[in-house]
C-alpha cells in the first residue's frame, strides 16, 4: 500500500531536549516536504527536498534541521524545541511532477508538545 | 507574496444542503490549485485540482472553478452528505517545490 509514514504519532517533551520525527514514504517519490499546522493559520511549509541531498528552506525554517540521505527519509530535527514548537506536523510526498500539479500524500501527523 | 485566503467556518449546514466554501488567491504567474480534505485525526487528502485558467476540477460531487478574473477556486456541492463534515483546506503551488494552504475551513453536515 502506497503510504507515507511519520513516527511518533504523538510526543511530549520539555524546553532544549533534541528530537527527531521520522517520515518515509514508499512510492520513490522524489519530492517531500514538512508542514505544520496551527489554528487559524492552516499549513505553513518548514523544509522541503526535491531528491536526495537537495533541501531548502520553506516559509517557517527556524529552530528545525532536515536532513535528505536517503530518498525514501525525511526526518524533521528539533535540535533545540521551544514552546512555540508546539504544533501538528505533517510529512508529505510527491513524484517530480509537482510543477504540473501532481497531488502530495500526506501521512497521518505528528502531534507535538513542547513543556 | 503568494498567499490564499478562505472562508472562516465552522460552516453548518443540514444533510442534502448546497454548500460553497470561498477561496481567493495571490499569486504570480500561473499556479496550480487544490482543494484538500482533512478527516477527525488524519492526514489532508487531495479531493480536487485544476492546473490553469478556466479548468474545473471534480471529485465526490465536489466542484471548483481556476477563474483567474476574479483569482477564485471556490468549492462547491450540491447535496452534502455527513459523511462529507471534515476540514477544507484551499491551496496553491506557483512553482516547481513550494505549497500555500489557507487556514481551512470546517465543515459540519447534520442529518
Amino acid at each position: 500500500e502506497a503510504q507515507v509514514t511519520q513516527n511518533p504519532r504523538y510526543l511530549i517533551t520539555v524546553t532544549g531536549k533534541k528530537l527527531t520525527v521520522t517520515c518515509s514514504q514508499n512510492m520513490n517519490h522524489e519530492y517531500m516536504s514538512w508542514y505544520r499546522q496551527d489554528p487559524g493559520l492552516g499549513l505553513r511549509q518548514i523544509y522541503y527536498s526535491m531528491n536526495v541531498e537537495v533541501t531548502d528552506k520553506g516559509d517557517v525554517p527556524e529552530g528545525y534541521k532536515v536532513s535528505r540521505k536517503e530518498k525514501r527519509n525525511f526526518p524533521l530535527i528539533l535540535e533545540s524545541p521551544s514552546p512555540n514548537q508546539t504544533s501538528l506536523y505533517f510529512c508529505a510526498s510527491s513524484s517530480d511532477r509537482v510543477a504540473l500539479g501532481e497531488k502530495l500524500f500526506f501521512g497521518s501527523g505528528t502531534q507535538l508538545s513542547v513543556l | 507574496g503568494d498567499s490564499v485566503t478562505q472562508m472562516e467556518g465552522p460552516v453548518t449546514l443540514s444533510e442534502e444542503a448546497f454548500l460553497t466554501i470561498n477561496c481567493t488567491y495571490t499569486a504570480t504567474g500561473y499556479p496550480s490549485l487544490f482543494w484538500y480534505v482533512q478527516y477527525p485525526g488524519e492526514g489532508l487528502q487531495l479531493l480536487l485540482k485544476a492546473t490553469k485558467a478556466d479548468d474545473k476540477g471534480s471529485n465526490k460531487g465536489f466542484e471548483a472553478t481556476y477563474r483567474k478574473e476574479t483569482t477564485s477556486f471556490h468549492l462547491e456541492k450540491g447535496s452534502v452528505q455527513v459523511s462529507d463534515s471534515a476540514v477544507y483546506f484551499c491551496a496553491l503551488s506557483p512553482n516547481f517545490n513550494k505549497f500555500y494552504f489557507g487556514s481551512g475551513t470546517k465543515l459540519n453536515v447534520k442529518p
